[in-house]
């Protein structure tokens, strides 16, 4: 059972360098979620999508770009990476965005410092 | 917009000891849905428990269960007879109706447990 797979696992890049991070899902779910994780903030929505093909953004979505080219993937891009933002991101999937019992369910993070 | 406010940063509980962490939310909907989610320190989110505001009964799953108040806007997850493993960060998450919500999910803050032997 894999679930949601981030990769890579850790990243440290330097101020304005390119990086992307990949997200799979093996669970079929139309809905597909990228957040970061700071302290004190919790967790803040980045971008989404809602099926192959569709992004939306969401609370904090300057500095980075998205892609659904497939159902199953969900890519977080950063163009031109800065300090802020460093931070741990988490992407999530969920079968149903119109169930509200339908958990999301979390890939176990990326660590990404941008020195 | 909503809000979802955890006002404990830390907390502190012995072991085999029932603790509440706190959760107050600010929505204008009357459906809603309610989520905790427990983080390790190895950093992945776990998937606890969920409340509907309409549910009538408050949600339970085995020690973890959910003090709803509706009127107060208050969701408090209760941990009863406390574990070392339940050390963690938690966060309290809600949801608000389909359309435009896609399933997004806002979070708290989150609150640091620690359980002490």
């Amino acid at each position: 059972n894999a679930g949601v797979t981030q990769t890579p696992k850790f990243r440290v890049l330097k101020t304005g360098q390119s990086m992307t991070l990949l997200c799979a899902q093996d669970m079929n779910h139309e809905y597909m979620y990228w957040y970061r994780q700071d302290p004190g903030m919790g967790l803040r929505l980045i971008h989404y999508s809602v099926g192959e093909g569709t992004t939306a953004k969401g609370e904090v979505p300057d500095g980075y770009n998205v892609s659904r080219l497939k159902k199953q993937n969900f890519l977080l891009g950063l163009e031109s990476a800065a300090p802020s933002q460093t931070s741990v991101y988490f992407c999530a999937s969920t079968r149903s965005g119109r169930q509200f019992n339908s958990p999301l369910h979390f890939g176990n993070g990326t660590r990404l410092t941008v020195t | 917009a909503q809000k979802i406010t955890q006002t404990q940063p830390g907390m502190f509980v012995q072991e085999k000891e029932a603790v509440t962490l706190d959760c107050t939310y600010d929505t204008s909907d009357q459906s809603y849905g309610l989520f905790w989610y427990k983080q390790p320190s190895s950093g992945e989110m776990i998937f606890l428990i969920y409340q509907g505001s309409y549910d009538e009964q408050n949600a339970t799953e085995g020690r973890y269960s959910l003090n709803f108040q509706k009127a107060r806007k208050s969701a408090n997850l209760v941990i009863s007879a406390s574990q070392l493993g339940d050390s963690a960060m938690y966060f309290c998450a809600m949801r608000l109706p389909g359309g435009t919500s896609y399933g997004k999910l806002t979070f708290g803050q989150g609150t640091i447990l620690t359980v002490h032997p």
